[in-house]
């Protein structure tokens, strides 16, 4: 069954470092989405990407975040410089229609600032 | 600005079957209902989803009530590894603004 891979599963940084955090999608879906779900907290939503641009973003997705899709198969999140606030579980999912049927998650890639 | 209301938890005995209620009695005409759930701590998985009739796949039932104010997910034979976070969510479906929104979601424990 094709799942979304995402890596690495944890990651710990010092404040003010950069991450990426890799998301490889299903490899027929064309939407993508990263959330978060900070330590006992909802899950947030984060970002949505659609042929090769931002289609929606948070208000928690600031200047500090970017994503990109460097190939045809990879899907990244970029933190410029972390902050404590960032710790978190970074969920990528994607979906191959706009919402009709279902997006499907990855594991998680649970990034620790210290 | 909750679009549903679920209760924070409930319980049930494995292989039995568990009913899951969500209130979302502002849903408009053109809004599904959605249901995932989050084992432990790993990303969130698809249940089912709905508009206003009733729909059936391998993991799970959703009647949705005739003036779709509320609507029940039903595990028919609830195992151990069903306990999970359970989310009810309605959107539209194709909006260009459509994300889902998580909220806190109800929590089924399944008793041995």
């Amino acid at each position: 069954e094709p799942e979304v891979t995402q890596t690495p599963s944890h990651q710990v940084t010092q404040m003010g470092q950069e991450v990426i955090l890799r998301c490889v999608p299903i490899s027929n879906h064309l939407y993508f989405y990263w959330y978060r779900q900070i330590l006992g907290q909802k899950v947030e939503f984060l970002v949505s990407f659609y042929n090769n641009e931002i289609s929606e973003k948070s208000e928690i997705f600031d200047d500090q975040f970017s994503v990109e899709r460097p190939d045809g198969s990879n899907f990244t999140l970029k933190i410029r410089s972390t902050k404590l606030e960032d710790s978190a579980m970074y969920f990528c999912a994607s979906s191959r229609d706009r919402l009709i049927g279902e997006l499907f998650f990855g594991e998680g890639s649970r990034l620790t600032v210290l | 600005d909750a679009k549903t209301t679920q209760p924070p938890s409930m319980d049930c005995a494995e292989g039995r079957a568990a009913n899951l209620p969500c209130n979302h009695s502002t849903i408009s005409g053109n809004e599904y209902v959605y249901w995932y759930r989050q084992i432990h701590s790993q990303g969130p998985q698809y249940i089912i989803h709905g508009l206003k009739n009733n729909e059936t796949n391998e993991m799970a039932s959703l009647i949705i009530t005739e003036d779709r104010k509320s609507s029940t997910l039903i595990l028919p034979h609830a195992t151990l590894r069903d306990t999970a976070v359970y989310y009810c969510i309605v959107l539209i479906a194709t909006g260009a603004n459509s994300k889902l929104t998580f909220g806190k979601g109800i929590t089924l424990s399944v008793r041995p």
